[in-house]
């Protein structure tokens, strides 16, 4: 059974803070992804990684960085916690494009579970 | 980003179908996918069709797709109170890019 967690659920931090959201997956996936999402507005994608210490700018990066070090982690950094930054933060992984049905194919997207951050 | 597009909201009597409506602007898309979200919930895949594909059911699922509208529907026969979610449509050309839409919140009235 394929599996994305995250590390924390919830998370309060405050301004100014360094804030590191984690994110594991099983399924030795080359793609990593993280939004944020805000009620009205969907997912936005806000970085993504096709392969370990790779990384491409999503819709909106600004305020944030991410590195992946290991295949199967891929973390979320918020360098200076500011409030417009809470928000629901998901992680979702997929394999690189190749034949067979989606639901086998690894090039669905498979999402964690979310992180609730709150800054104050 | 490419623009994907959902109604926010629909409410539907438990026991009636529910029709939930997505409209897209990439005509290359290879895969188009619906999503449902729980409540507190990360995205949990529901379905999806190729984009040679009309229509697919799945048992109380179907997906409608209007290629030359660019237009996805989902459509949920029998809803009961537990398909109360957030439902977004999703589209992909290569799998490495996905498109999301905003996610229409459907709540079903007992």
């Amino acid at each position: 059974d394929v599996k994305v967690t995250q590390s924390s659920r919830y998370l309060v931090k405050r301004t100014g803070e360094k804030v590191f959201l984690e994110c594991v997956q099983d399924m030795d996936h080359e793609n990593m992804f993280w939004y944020r999402q805000d009620p009205g507005l969907g997912l936005r994608l806000i970085y993504f990684s096709y392969d370990v210490k790779m990384k491409e700018k999503g819709d909106i990066p600004e305020g944030y960085s991410v590195s992946r070090e290991k295949k199967e982690r891929f973390s979320l950094i918020l360098e200076s916690a500011s409030t417009n930054q809470t928000s629901m933060y998901l992680c979702a992984s997929s394999s690189i494009a190749g034949t067979g049905l989606p639901s086998t194919r690894t090039d669905t997207q498979y999402f964690g579970p979310g992180t609730r951050l709150t800054v104050l | 980003g490419e623009d994907v597009e959902q109604s926010l909201f629909l409410s539907v009597r438990e026991g009636d179908s529910s029709v939930i409506n997505c409209t897209y602007t990439d005509s290359s898309s290879t895969y188009l996918y619906w999503y449902k979200q729980e409540p507190g919930a990360g995205l949990q895949l529901l379905t999806y069709i190729f984009s040679n594909m009309d229509m697919k059911q799945d048992q109380r699922l179907t997906v409608l797709l209007n290629k030359k509208d660019k237009h996805l529907s989902l459509r949920i026969a029998d809803t009961q109170t537990g398909d109360s979610a957030i439902y977004f449509c999703a589209e992909s050309m290569t799998g490495n890019q996905f498109y999301f839409g905003t996610g229409t919140s459907l709540t079903v009235i007992p």
